[in-house]
């Protein structure tokens, strides 16, 4: 159990650019969630996948904003034409199976800041 | 929106106990209470949790009042390093089983 990793750790682009984070979860974990967090804030849920299929999406979530999960394995975030409220940590967590005692695992987070 | 209040911050001395409260009057009889911490810069960390029978592991001990509608994390004996925000959360279980967040309890563990 290597636990969630996320990449970058930090990204700093301007804005108008697109930008792609990866999530690679715990191996075997079917369920993977994206959250989204600002300073001071507690993380707010954007999307989640079981499996391969994206089964909810916050209104949170823009027509900017498009995640995948192919294959059921890693996933990626994009955020097309960025814009400076989109400054955030954006965290990636997954859990085995939608069992009460299955908690989410957390990765570190993809901090973006848009300039 | 969140189904849990919490107080914004707490202070505890270190090695005595500190206790968490949070309240979650609306919960439904099949809702579980989570708790997690971030340390800054970090993801969440899964702590404890429990639907209605009080619950300790090696970190901390979860109290759950009979009537479900508030509970308290308590770590034993608090170190500098359990310094982070705690997050009290009451689990959807409508499908998604998504986590929402509050803006938890900012605890400061003092030497």
């Amino acid at each position: 159990d290597t636990g969630v990793s996320q990449n970058p750790r930090h990204k700093i682009t301007k804005r108008g650019q697109n930008v792609t984070f990866r999530c690679d979860p715990i191996s075997e974990h079917n369920r993977l969630y994206w959250y989204r967090q600002t300073l001071g804030q507690g993380p707010e849920f954007l999307t989640y996948f079981q499996n391969e299929a994206q089964l909810e999406k916050s209104r949170l979530l823009s027509d900017r904003f498009s995640a995948e999960r192919p294959k059921g394995s890693f996933s990626t975030l994009e955020i097309q034409r960025t814009e400076q409220g989109d400054s955030a940590m954006y965290l990636c967590a997954s859990s085995l199976g939608d069992s009460a005692y299955s908690p989410l695992h957390f990765g570190n987070g993809t901090r973006l800041t848009v300039t | 929106d969140a189904k849990t209040t919490q107080p914004p911050s707490m202070d505890c001395a270190e090695g005595r106990a500190a206790n968490l409260p949070c309240n979650h009057s609306t919960i439904s009889g099949n809702e579980y209470v989570y708790w997690y911490r971030q340390i800054h810069s970090q993801g969440p960390q899964y702590i404890i949790h429990g639907l209605k029978n009080n619950e300790t592991n090696e970190m901390a001990s979860l109290i759950i009042t009979e009537d479900r509608k508030s509970s308290t994390l308590i770590l034993p004996h608090a170190t500098l390093r359990d310094t982070a925000v705690y997050y009290c959360i009451v689990r959807d279980t409508s499908g998604t089983y998504k986590y929402i967040f509050g803006t938890g309890t900012r605890l400061k563990v003092l030497a």
